[in-house]
């Protein structure tokens, strides 16, 4: 069974610090896929990011950058140099199996002015 | 492109009614998904359908029923609402699954939710 595990329930930061959200994952799959999605005070859900079993390689866009690491299973996500904008619910998922992603609990993130 | 559109957007309900929620997606997806999202739980999925006339059970299928009768929409029904239902709900929806003969996952586009409350 797959499992998803985002242990910050909330962070809060004030603007300009870095912060990391966290997420560990758990499958018995050689191939998988995990994803970042944003969720705004809006409500709508936004997609960050997709990375496969097989590219371990980092990932940099903009202020966010993502850090996948097999050998602890975990892949994390850290945003440089926040703003007040970045205030989100953050999700970790991961799809392996048939087609379905499973969801993490999600990591509340404020920042403030 | 509209993307993927919820309808309705709120929707107050008493015990034992029923509804249904209609998802549609204009990108001619195979792929379609319905969550539930409630305060501290993240996103559960109910059920999907990997394609026009298929549906499969998810992780909290129990008291609703879907179909998918035609590609670009999925409906989600209630057939005797209960308080515990009371969420928000998500439709999604993503582009075939495989590639090449193998499994890959492409990201899902989600909708605008759909606020329910059950009195």
């Amino acid at each position: 069974a797959q499992k998803v595990t985002q242990a910050q329930t909330e962070i809060s930061v004030v603007e300009k610090e870095d912060v990391t959200l966290d997420c560990v994952y758990e499958t018995r799959d050689t191939t998988y896929y995990l994803f970042w999605y944003k969720q705004p005070p809006s409500g709508e859900l936004v997609f960050l990011i997709r990375r496969n079993s097989f590219d371990e390689q980092n990932e940099i866009s903009g202020r966010y950058s993502w850090n996948f690491q097999k050998s602890t299973s975990s892949f994390n996500f850290t945003i440089t140099a926040s703003q007040v904008v970045d205030s989100a619910v953050y999700f970790c998922a991961l799809g392996s199996g048939y087609s379905t992603l499973t969801f993490g609990k999600g990591t509340m993130l404020l920042v403030s002015p | 492109n509209a993307g993927v559109t919820q309808t309705p957007k709120f929707r107050v309900l008493k015990t034992g009614q029923s509804m249904t929620l209609l998802c549609a997606q204009d990108m001619n997806h195979e792929y379609m998904y319905w969550y539930r999202q409630d305060p501290g739980m993240g996103l559960r999925l109910i059920h999907y359908s990997v394609g026009e006339g298929t549906t499969a059970k998810g992780e909290v299928p129990d008291g609703y029923n879907v179909s998918r009768l035609k590609k670009q929409n999925f409906l989600l029904g209630l057939e005797s609402a209960a308080p515990s239902q009371t969420s928000v709900y998500f439709c999604a929806s993503s582009i075939e699954g495989l590639a090449g003969g193998d499994l890959s996952y492409n990201e899902q586009f989600f909708g605008p939710g759909t606020r329910l409350t059950v009195l």
